[in-house]
Formats: structure tokens, sequence, C-alpha cells
């Protein structure tokens, strides 16, 4: 079963424009993470956010994580054609520091 | 070593047959998990080592499938009698330690014809 489920499935932008993608998730966590897949072999690493913790940066990356309401927000500012990839979300099942996957967003950024 | 690698990069091998892949985590990691992608999804979890045991195996679909990690660094994930529903990517990844962020190889890409 997945624990979390990014929104939207797709994303088409302009190059420049910010993206948004969010993660829900059902039970308590450890930790969240976000990472980056291109043409669908190796995810990258980009954040990891930890239930104590609010907001993370990392260059153009915002990463939100609001416990109450079990969800999270990657935003992906001044976006670039290479930042086309599909975004997914991490969640470790409370106490498992096993993370799960959702079925990720598919961003395209548009020259 | 400077990433998670993997082997083979592409495997096709006939319905019935047994098939290992193989993972080469990041020198000094002490976790190491096993996932599987299907197309258009996200990596489904198998198996997670803690050293050299397997901490978490609840992921593994049926006894098919089995993996390995005997002195806590390369491990090999083991699939007897490979059906063509077993056909996806094979990822792994490695952690320092449970919790950390994970870091992931390109995978093999296993086709079960």
């Amino acid at each position: 079963s997945q624990q979390g489920e990014e929104d939207p499935q797709a994303l088409s932008i302009q190059e420049g424009e910010n993206a948004t993608m969010n993660c829900s998730y059902k039970t308590s966590i450890n930790n969240l993470q976000w990472y980056r897949q291109n043409s669908g072999r190796g995810l990258v690493h980009l954040i990891l956010i930890r239930s104590n913790e609010r907001e993370k940066h990392s260059g153009r990356l915002r990463v939100t994580l609001d416990t109450s309401k079990k969800s999270s927000s990657l935003l992906i500012t001044a976006s670039r054609a290479a930042d086309t990839a599909s975004y997914f979300c991490a969640t470790d099942l409370g106490g498992s520091y096993i993370p799960t996957f959702g079925r990720g967003t598919s961003l395209i950024v548009h020259p | 070593g400077a990433g998670v690698s993997q082997t083979p990069s592409n495997k096709v091998t006939e319905k019935g047959k047994y098939v290992e892949l193989r993972c080469d985590p990041i020198s000094g990691h002490t976790a190491l998990y096993w996932y599987r992608q299907s197309l258009g999804q996200g990596p489904e979890f198998l198996i997670y080592f803690q050293g050299t045991g397997a901490a978490d195996d609840s992921g593994l679909p049926n006894d098919r499938f089995f993996a390995v990690r005997p002195e806590g660094s390369v491990s090999t994930l083991k699939i007897q009698r490979t059906e063509r529903g077993d056909s996806a990517v094979y990822l792994c990844a490695s952690s320092l330690y449970r919790g950390h962020e994970q870091y992931f190889g390109p995978g093999t890409r296993l086709t079960v014809t």
C-alpha cells in the first residue's frame, strides 16, 4: 500500500514559472523525503525534512511540512527545462524508517 | 565508492528461469533497501537490511524472492521461477543509517519473456 500521494499527477508549465507539488500521507512519520527521477531510472535525492521541522531550502527548492494536516509541498522556483522529471515524496510509517513512495508528479517545463 | 551501483543494467530472461541482481552500496552505509518500480508507478518497497540482517522483508511478494547481504556490504536479490509479472526496474538504495537520506542506484531493468 502507498503511504504518500502526490498531487497533481501531472504539471505543465513554462520556463521561469514556479512549480508546486503536494504530498499527503496517512500516518505519523519520522521524516519525509523528496526525490526526482528522469527517464524512469535512478532517483536523485532532493531534500529530507524531519517531523519536527517545518521548512527547508536547497537552492531553488523549498519544502514545507505540516504534520497537523499530514501534508508537504515542494516548490521549485524559476523553473528550467532541465527540471522536467517525475517528482516523488517518500514517507516512513511512524517508527519503521522505511521510506514508501507515492505515484509521483510528472513535471514538464517548456522552454 | 562514488555511488550505488547495480549490475546488470538490463536482464532479459525466460519465464521459469532464476535470476540474480546485484547491488553495491556506498561504502560505509549500513542500511540497504531494495525496491521495484513498474511503469508509471512509484518504487515499491521489497526488503531492508541493517548490516547483514534483513530487518524487514515484508515487501517481498512471495517466497520466490529472496535477498542476502552476507558481509554487510554487497547485496544480491534472487528471484526463482521468474514470471512475466516480475518484469520491472529493480532499484537498490543505501543510507548511512536508517532514517537518513537514501541514495539510489541506476536500477536493473528485468524483462521476463
